[in-house]
């Protein structure tokens, strides 16, 4: 079946730390991955997304690559900030499949 | 333009009543989706809406969950005979088309169940 499976949380770095935060998947097809946050108090925003295999979604910093051969989507960022403390969430949606399938989300905390 | 709206943004009620959750999606979008997000259960897909297709009903929990959606805009998830497991918040979100496209979530209703 399809799910999505990322690494538990809470992680908690220091500012300017190195991110890393692991996600794979299994799903039948080639699927489109997402990355979503949610701020606190916040609703769920679009981070990055890849839609086939060796592509690399990126935006404020925050990089995942699309590796197919380890179905693996990982959310990398180079230097945390405070601001960047939120729930990240990985997904994926199959081009036969109308709904998105979410892992169950990594509590990120930035300390200064 | 504006994004998905909800209402309203927070309902308490109690046990046994039922409840209606508004979605007002993105001007253009012609898919519907909502979702549930609960302790317990992380976030699970309920219904999606695609034009005048018949909806996938395939996440709802049971046959107290509704949905319908008029006009391809407008969407109103009823939930009847509320209990508390239901407490949770409800998320609506709209995309272009189906598939692979992006979906965009609007803030939620938050629902506790007395």
């Amino acid at each position: 079946g399809n799910s999505v499976t990322q690494m538990e949380g809470p992680v908690t770095l220091s500012e300017e730390a190195f991110l890393t935060i692991n996600c794979t998947y299994t799903a039948t097809g080639y699927p489109s991955l997402f990355w979503y946050v949610q701020y606190p108090g916040e609703g769920l925003q679009l981070l990055l997304k890849a839609t086939k295999a060796d592509d690399k979604g990126s935006n404020k910093g925050f990089e995942a690559t699309y590796r197919k051969e380890t179905t693996s989507f990982h959310l990398e960022k180079g230097s945390v900030q405070v601001s960047d403390s939120a729930v990240y969430f990985c997904a994926h949606i199959t081009g036969t499949a109308s709904k998105l399938t979410f892992g169950t989300g990594t509590r990120l905390q930035v300390t200064l | 333009g504006a994004g998905v709206s909800q209402s309203p943004s927070n309902k308490v009620t109690e046990k046994g009543k039922d409840v209606e959750l508004r979605c007002d999606p993105i001007s253009g979008h012609t898919a519907l989706y909502w979702y549930r997000q609960s302790l317990g259960q992380g976030l699970e897909f309920l219904i999606y809406f695609q034009g005048n297709s018949a909806p996938d009903k395939s996440g709802l929990p049971s046959d107290r969950f509704s949905a319908e959606r008029t006009g391809g805009s407008v969407s109103t998830l009823t939930i009847q005979r509320t209990q508390q497991e239901d407490s949770a918040v409800y998320l609506c979100a709209s995309s272009i088309e189906r598939g692979g496209q992006t979906q965009y979530f609007g803030p939620g209703t938050r629902l506790l169940v007395l």
